[in-house]
């Protein structure tokens, strides 16, 4: 079992269609990530919060905002989604940014019709 | 972008015998780490080696790091078919956010 709590496990949604992925973790870690895993890739870097402050954005398209309400919560809002876009979003903790381990969640399977 | 690259990209072996999986790396690090990926499941955080130690254990895992070659790799030994997974190396520089290699996809067989 994950520390980590990502939902839904799973979304399919159309190109017009606008929804949120959400992630929870309760270990006192101050930083969160989003990463993005196609089939047979390693995660790739979207997004990391430091402190609830937005401190890293991999020259991700606009149609995917993050947003940190908390130093427990984590929400990716997705709109106007592509077809490519269609992954694996996996959600990770640490107890400070760039230097220890990840704590992951099991990722939303995510597939845009 | 990658910061590493493993190899093999895959490995296929029988359960009790041992699994070597190599990572390349380009830039100075703090550390390296090793993780494991369950089909369909998030990555679990295996084994971490500071750029100053040559070597460490953890169960029937064995991690080397030589950062004169900026290589690691990673030993499973014993293996047992629920070794079964993708392992990534990952690289700490201390100035952004994990780097993940290509992974090795291993296939333990019974």
């Amino acid at each position: 079992d994950t520390e980590v709590t990502q939902t839904p496990k799973h979304l399919v949604m159309g190109m017009t269609n606008k929804k949120s992925l959400k992630c929870e973790q309760h270990m006192g870690h101050r930083a969160m990530y989003w990463y993005k895993q196609k089939a047979k890739k390693p995660p790739e870097l979207m997004f990391v919060y430091s402190y609830e402050k937005l401190s890293i954005n991999e020259s991700v398209p606009s149609r995917f905002s993050p947003e940190c309400p908390n130093s427990s919560l984590l929400n990716l809002h997705l709109h106007a989604l592509q077809p490519e876009d269609s992954a694996l979003y996996l959600c990770a903790s640490s107890q400070g940014p760039y230097n220890s381990p990840l704590h992951f969640g099991n990722g939303t399977r995510l597939t845009v019709t | 972008s990658q910061q590493g690259e493993e190899d093999p990209q895959a490995l296929s072996i029988q359960e009790g015998e041992n699994a070597t999986m190599n990572c390349s790396y380009k830039t100075s690090i703090n550390n390296l780490q090793w993780y494991r990926q369950n089909s369909g499941r998030g990555l679990v955080h295996l084994i971490l080696i500071r750029s100053n130690e040559r070597e460490k254990h953890s169960g029937r895992l064995r991690v080397t790091l030589d950062t004169s070659k900026k290589s690691s790799s990673l030993l499973i030994t014993a293996s047992r078919a629920a070794d079964t997974a993708s392992y990534f190396c990952a690289t700490d520089t201390g100035r952004r956010a994990l780097t993940f290699g290509s992974g090795t996809r291993l296939q333990v067989q019974p």
